[in-house]
């Protein structure tokens, strides 16, 4: 399969609701990142993780290697959360090669 | 963002050379070109790090990377071709051999092949 699986394809969320963004990986992954592409097709990097939680401000990231997935998480969605979002795994150790998802298309309405 | 800058923004050929800039002013030892085509994620073509090339995906010969120095990337294209109209990406990271290397992207440089 995909060494990278995004999913859902597309969502869409109410202001103010949360929800959650997931990858799965085919394999151990190293690390992965996590992008947001705005309406303007800007490539804005939310986290990286190696390990564990990080958050910032609305938004949580989980990485967990040994199960193979990673999960974004939005709460208290806003407008300006909507566009596409990617993760970006690195397979092997210091490659600088990230295998991206093919994205999650989000649209918060009002 | 505004430390990586990208130039053009926009680019309209025919089967004229033309090349794309990039310059970076984070530090950075590694340099990225990626290519996002329409509906897609983006795809990696180069990296440099502390100016070598590190890797060269599957990317036709009409595109040439350089890397004058290392924070500034060109890429040099030559006869496009209408499958070429897309986004290229410029990118940079501390450096490709470190963990925790978190990539930036630059704002883009669309091309249309007319």
């Amino acid at each position: 399969g995909m060494p990278v699986e995004q999913n859902p394809p597309a969502l869409s969320l109410y202001e103010g609701a949360d929800s959650g963004l997931r990858c799965n990986f085919s394999t151990t992954m190293k690390s992965v990142q996590w992008f947001q592409q705005n309406h303007r097709g800007r490539l804005i990097t939310l986290f990286y993780l190696a390990q564990g939680t990080k958050e910032n401000g609305r938004l949580k990231s989980t990485f967990n290697s040994k199960e193979r997935y990673s999960t974004l998480h939005i709460k208290d969605a806003q407008l300006e959360d909507s566009g596409t979002y990617f993760c970006a795994a690195e397979v092997n150790t210091n490659t600088g090669k990230l295998t991206f998802g093919d994205g999650t298309v989000l649209t918060v309405k009002p | 963002n505004t430390k990586i800058t990208q130039s053009p923004r926009y680019l309209i050929l025919g089967r004229a050379n033309k090349s794309l800039e990039c310059e970076q002013h984070l530090g950075h030892n590694a340099m990225y070109w990626y290519k996002q085509s329409a509906e897609k994620p983006p795809e990696l073509m180069f990296l440099y790090n502390l100016k070598q090339l590190i890797r060269n995906e599957t990317v036709p010969s009409r595109f040439i990377p350089e890397c004058p120095d290392s924070s500034k990337l060109l890429l040099h294209i030559s006869a496009v071709d209408p499958e070429d109209s897309a986004v290229y990406f410029c990118a940079s990271s501390q450096d490709s051999e470190y963990s925790g290397n978190t990539l930036y992207f630059g704002e883009g440089s669309r091309l249309i092949v007319v």
